[in-house]
């Protein structure tokens, strides 16, 4: 079973602060995704790194692919409250296109 | 170009009745995904759909079911339900038949008493 694991689950900082979500697998993903979900809403997708070691940077967030493609990470710099939320890393290892498999998040929070 | 709809948003249900869910794609998506989300397991995939035919199951039991129609719009459907059926259910759509980017509906949350 391909399972991605999230850390930390939950994360509560101050306004400005920095901070950064992993994603991790034993598999290797064809493409893994990060989603951002908030109360009452359905996931939104942020991005999708494809290339081993590829970088994208969305604004202020910064979005890595490890280079065997089993990892990914989330860096936020200088974070707002607009940031609050869940984030999600999600990924294809190749099955069937609709079947995404999702780590259980991390539950960011900023304070003002 | 309107979102993935998903009717209705709440439901509240007795033990032992049965649910029908809606889900209506962005406009030309062909690719419909069903997802639960609970706070315990996170999202775990039901079933996929690509023009009418089911191309993926996920590990539910068979009181989950679900199907597509010509328009795209897809349904699914548990019976029997049970306390531990309550969650968030989530549709998501697909550009194209490879597209992995997905396009989610708000969701219908279901509580079962």
């Amino acid at each position: 079973t391909q399972l991605l694991e999230q850390s930390p689950q939950f994360l509560s900082i101050q306004e400005g602060e920095n901070l950064t979500v992993y994603c991790n697998s034993s598999s290797v993903f064809s493409s893994l995704q990060w989603y951002r979900q908030e109360p009452g809403e359905g996931p939104v997708l942020l991005v999708t790194v494809v290339t081993g070691g590829e970088v994208k940077k969305l604004k202020r967030l910064t979005f890595q692919f490890g280079d065997a493609r089993k990892d990914s990470s989330l860096h936020i710099t200088a974070a707002q409250p607009g940031d609050t939320g869940l984030y999600l890393c999600a990924g294809n290892y190749g099955g069937s296109q609709g079947n995404l498999i999702f780590g259980k998040g991390t539950k960011l929070s900023v304070k003002p | 170009k309107a979102g993935v709809t998903q009717t209705p948003r709440y439901l509240i249900k007795t033990r032992g009745q049965q649910v029908t869910l809606s889900c209506s794609p962005i406009s030309g998506h062909r690719s419909v995904s069903w997802y639960q989300q609970t706070p315990g397991q996170g999202l775990q995939f039901l079933f996929e759909y690509f023009s009418e035919t089911q191309r993926n199951k996920g590990n539910f039991p068979g009181r989950f079911s679900g199907r597509q129609f010509s328009n795209s719009r897809s349904e699914m459907n548990v019976s029997t339900l049970e306390l531990g059926d309550s969650a968030l259910y989530l549709c998501a759509t697909f550009r194209d038949s490879s597209n992995t980017e997905a396009f989610f509906g708000q969701g219908t949350r279901l509580t079962v008493v």
